[in-house]
């Protein structure tokens, strides 16, 4: 049973416009979560991260949420750019010690 | 150097050969991690190295066997694997396991099985 979800396996955006990437997990012990973008032939590349003692962590045009009630992060990418587009992965883990990916979300962001 | 190498890109095998997968990293890491991943599926955990001492195995078949011989080595030896075993292996390595550190990639090898 997948602990970690990605519900949307693609997401089309406009340059300029708010990209929003969803991610729901199911375990009440994660505490520590990131976001990772995989070009294709590439392994996946860390993005940015946030631990369960924060709800917003922010890194220039990327900024994740966690809503610990709800089990729910998401990624807000703003202004969205062409280079941006790239399959995304959330991941959780509890202490860090193993690491549970979702399923990926595809985006394409259109000039 | 923030980078993660794995070697050969590509591997063809018969269900009857050994062969290895190579993993390096020159960052300083002591942990590193082996995944596996099907298309369309999620990275999987197979092995996590702490300090070159294997402290995780996720029942992984004993066709698939890690090695550790450096802080910056991690060999995956493969011997009479499955076609269903074709997969992208990826590599990781981190500061240290557990705690709130992130995980860098290699590019990973695409296996095929025939």
């Amino acid at each position: 049973d997948q602990q970690v979800k990605q519900n949307s396996p693609s997401l089309s955006v406009q340059e300029g416009r708010i990209s929003i990437l969803n991610c729901d997990y199911t375990n009440s012990m994660f505490d520590y979560f990131l976001w990772y973008k995989k070009y294709p032939a590439e392994g996946p590349t860390f993005l940015i991260s946030i631990s369960s003692i924060k709800d917003k962590n922010e890194d220039g045009r990327f900024t994740v949420f966690l809503n610990k009630s709800a089990k729910h992060l998401s990624l807000h990418i703003v202004p969205s750019q062409p280079g941006d587009s790239a399959v995304y992965f959330c991941a959780a883990s509890e202490a860090g010690n193993q690491f549970y990916f979702g399923t990926g979300t595809s985006l394409t962001v259109i000039p | 150097d923030t980078e993660v190498t794995q070697t050969p890109k590509h591997l063809v095998m018969g269900m009857t050969n050994k062969k290895s997968l190579k993993c390096e990293q020159h960052m300083g890491h002591r942990a590193m991690y082996w995944y596996k991943q099907k298309a369309k599926k999620p990275p999987e955990l197979m092995f996590v190295y702490s300090y070159e001492k294997l402290s995780i195995n996720e029942s992984v078949p004993s066709r698939f066997s890690p090695e550790c011989p450096n802080s910056s080595l991690l060999n995956l030896h493969l011997h009479a694997l499955q076609p269903e075993d074709s997969a992208l292996y990826l590599c990781a390595s981190s500061p240290l396991a557990g705690g709130p550190h992130e995980q860098y990639f290699g590019p990973g090898t695409r296996l095929t099985v025939t």
